[in-house]
């Protein structure tokens, strides 16, 4: 079974731009949860998504947003980058509906100039 | 609030020894515990969880010990090998008021093992 997939792998944007990632979970997955990982904050919850719903959201400003299609895929989108955007973004696809056991995806390293 | 505290930052461990990561954290809402490892370049891959009503949790080289009076839970990892030379994160989550959960990590411990 294949696992999480994110598109794309990497990614340079400049400030103001706006930025759309892609996440596809495990076959079957229902769940699906983005995260940010820095040097300097670590890995942090920005928000899930399951059946189409944000069911969660981490302390992040309104730039990020997200949805979630009938077939589990999720986008990411952040408008207005700031050069503290720069991060790897991780996806995670959980099977159960308490989205406890999650697999993560290889991530998407954007670079805002 | 950085409600999972991670400890230590790094560490160096000789092939075949043990290495031991720790984590304490705040929050009694906590009842799950995973670990995950982290190559470079490559996403966060699930290690090995625990859940409060269990102290001990082994899967081959890789033990969970958790001590919920204390609230701290250990990563043991034995016989420790070149190959585990990753960076090890614990994580901690509690279900939300919308039934749903989201995992609040610790800082990292970056993991070398010499051989």
């Amino acid at each position: 079974k294949a696992g999480v997939t994110q598109t794309p792998r990497y990614l340079i944007k400049t400030r103001g731009q706006q930025v759309t990632l892609s996440c596809s979970p495990i076959s079957g997955h229902r769940s699906v949860s983005w995260y940010q990982q820095t040097p300097g904050q670590g890995l942090q919850f920005l928000f899930e998504y399951f059946s189409e719903t944000q069911r969660n959201k981490g302390n992040f400003p309104g730039r990020f947003s997200g949805r979630q299609f009938s077939n589990s895929r999720s986008e990411m989108n952040v408008s207005t980058l700031e050069l503290g955007d720069s991060a790897l973004y991780l996806c995670a696809s959980s099977l159960d509906g308490r989205g406890e056991t999650q697999y993560f995806g290889p991530g998407t390293r954007l670079l805002v100039l | 609030q950085q409600q999972v505290k991670q400890s230590p930052q790094s560490l160096i461990v000789q092939k075949g020894g043990i290495s031991i990561i720790n984590c304490a954290y705040e929050n009694t809402a906590f009842d799950y515990f995973p670990w995950y490892q982290q190559f470079p370049g490559k996403g966060p891959a699930l290690l090995i969880a625990i859940r409060p009503d269990v102290s001990e949790k082994k899967e081959g080289r890789f033990t969970i010990s958790f001590n919920k009076s204390a609230k701290q839970f250990s990563l043991h990892i034995m016989d420790s090998q070149p190959g585990d030379s990753a960076t090890y994160f614990c994580a901690a989550s509690r279900r939300r008021d919308t039934g749903r959960r989201a995992l609040t990590f610790g800082s990292g411990t970056r993991l070398q093992v010499q051989p």
